[in-house]
């Protein structure tokens, strides 16, 4: 089936400083990638819509020059949390849809900022 | 605007047997999709069953199956034959004919007894 790669699984920085976090589709291409966001014991809720070779799509109240999203290539886009503070301390998931319609998701980063 | 509703924050299940998770949702559109999601302790999301509004026939996935009622804007999980691995929370979502994004429940935290 599909893979989806998130990398790193885990980060901690210090508040001030940028994470960057990577989605790789490994077998297929993706033209369009999801960025997520969850908070402990709650749901995800959709940061934005990569879309490869154009701009991000951000959800209403998403800053989008806080969270920097590039989609370089078809098998890749990055988010980076730019300035982090303790209140971006979340968990995100980025997904990327497959050939076959199906809708695949990365194992997830968990970002501490301290 | 869309919206997915999770009535049960947590369930539990003797092993063997079998539970329903309740799931409804709103929407004006006629062409979508519903999906049940399950994410375990790792937090990788999987994809556990995805039913088409045009389909009338219940969606199933070996022990895995929904009770959708479209008139109502039901769309229930069934799962036979509880397993210890089962447990994870699950999230109902919902996704509109031609769009992308997904809109997820809260989640509903099921916890099967050995």
């Amino acid at each position: 089936g599909a893979v989806v790669s998130q990398h790193p699984s885990w980060v901690i920085c210090k508040s001030g400083t940028s994470v960057k976090i990577e989605c790789r589709s490994l077998d297929f291409q993706a033209t369009t990638m999801f960025w997520y966001r969850q908070f402990p014991k709650q749901s995800l809720m959709l940061m934005a819509t990569s879309n490869e070779g154009s701009k991000a799509t951000y959800e209403q109240g998403v800053e989008k020059d806080k969270f920097l999203i590039n989609h370089a290539s078809l098998t890749l886009s990055t988010l980076t949390v730019t300035s982090a503070h303790p209140e971006d301390s979340s968990f995100y998931i980025c997904s990327a849809r497959g050939t076959n319609e199906k809708l695949f998701f990365g194992s997830g980063t968990q970002l501490s900022v301290l | 605007a869309q919206t997915v509703t999770q009535s049960q924050p947590e369930m539990s299940v003797q092993e063997a047997e079998t539970v329903t998770l309740s799931c409804t949702y709103d929407t004006s559109e006629s062409n979508y999709y519903l999906f049940w999601y399950k994410q375990p302790p790792s937090r990788q999301m999987i994809l556990v069953i995805r039913q088409e509004a045009y389909k009338q026939q219940n969606a199933t996935e070996n022990r895995f199956s929904v009770n959708f009622q479209k008139a109502a804007k039901s769309f229930s999980l069934k799962i036979s034959d509880s397993q210890l691995g089962d447990t994870a929370m699950y999230f109902c979502a919902f996704t509109q004919g031609g769009s992308e994004k997904l809109v997820f429940g809260k989640g509903t935290k099921l916890t099967v007894n050995p």
